[in-house]
């Protein structure tokens, strides 16, 4: 039984790329969110998806920042044009169709670095 | 946005010592989550609290959720190494949102 998937679990970009962090929820999971964790800071909440709709993008920035969750395939955050700033690990989680915030599991996060 | 925080923000004792970390806010929370994280990985959901003055244990973990559901704590007895790690506290801000807030987290060391 998978847990959550992404990957890469590692990501490597120069200023100005572009960066795909992919995540495969946990199966039976239809609900998709994702925190970005900055060094010495908690994970922050960037976006609330379910499949073919986002349900809450308050914590994405406004800029270069998009998600999606098709119905076929992964969840997919791209970041456009990235900074040194956006050096992060970004964190995937999943819930059942509940969509219980307390039952969401998480996956092992993408490390991205910014040259 | 509530906030959560955690204190201590680092904690480094020998084996078989008991601590106790805390997780405080002025906001209720609906519900309270603790997770593990180590080096390298996601958090791992240790346990779910829902109702004020709430216990739950895990082995030789106990939490604690407040009576007000504004506050909680994890106690470990008889630290292991095994138990080094970040330990997250998250609440559930409700009123419709699924969106967790997270605490900076209290990173614990326990010497062999």
């Amino acid at each position: 039984n998978a847990g959550v998937m992404q990957n890469p679990r590692h990501l490597v970009r120069r200023r100005g790329q572009e960066a795909r962090l992919r995540c495969s929820p946990m199966k039976g999971h239809s609900h998709v969110y994702w925190y970005r964790q900055l060094p010495e800071e908690g994970l922050k909440f960037m976006v609330y998806l379910q499949k073919e709709n986002i349900i809450d993008e308050s914590g994405m920035p406004k800029e270069r920042f998009s998600a999606e969750f098709p119905k076929e395939g992964p969840s997919i955050l791209r970041i456009q044009q990235v900074v040194r700033g956006d050096s992060a690990a970004y964190f995937c989680a999943s819930s059942p169709p509940s969509g219980r915030a307390d039952t969401q599991y998480f996956g092992p996060g993408t490390r991205l670095t910014v040259l | 946005t509530q906030l959560l925080e955690q204190s201590p923000q680092f904690l480094s004792i020998q084996e078989g010592e008991n601590l106790t970390v805390y997780c405080n806010s002025s906001s209720v929370f609906s519900s309270l989550q603790w997770y593990r994280q180590e080096p390298g990985e996601g958090p791992v959901l240790l346990v779910t609290v829902v109702t004020g003055g709430e216990v739950k244990k895990l082995k030789r973990l106990t939490f604690q959720f407040g009576d007000a559901r504004k506050d909680s704590s994890l106690h470990i007895t008889a630290a292991q190494p095994g138990d080094t790690g970040l330990y997250l506290c998250a609440g559930e801000e409700g009123g419709g949102s699924e969106k967790l807030v997270f605490g900076k987290g209290t990173k614990l060391t326990v010497n062999p």
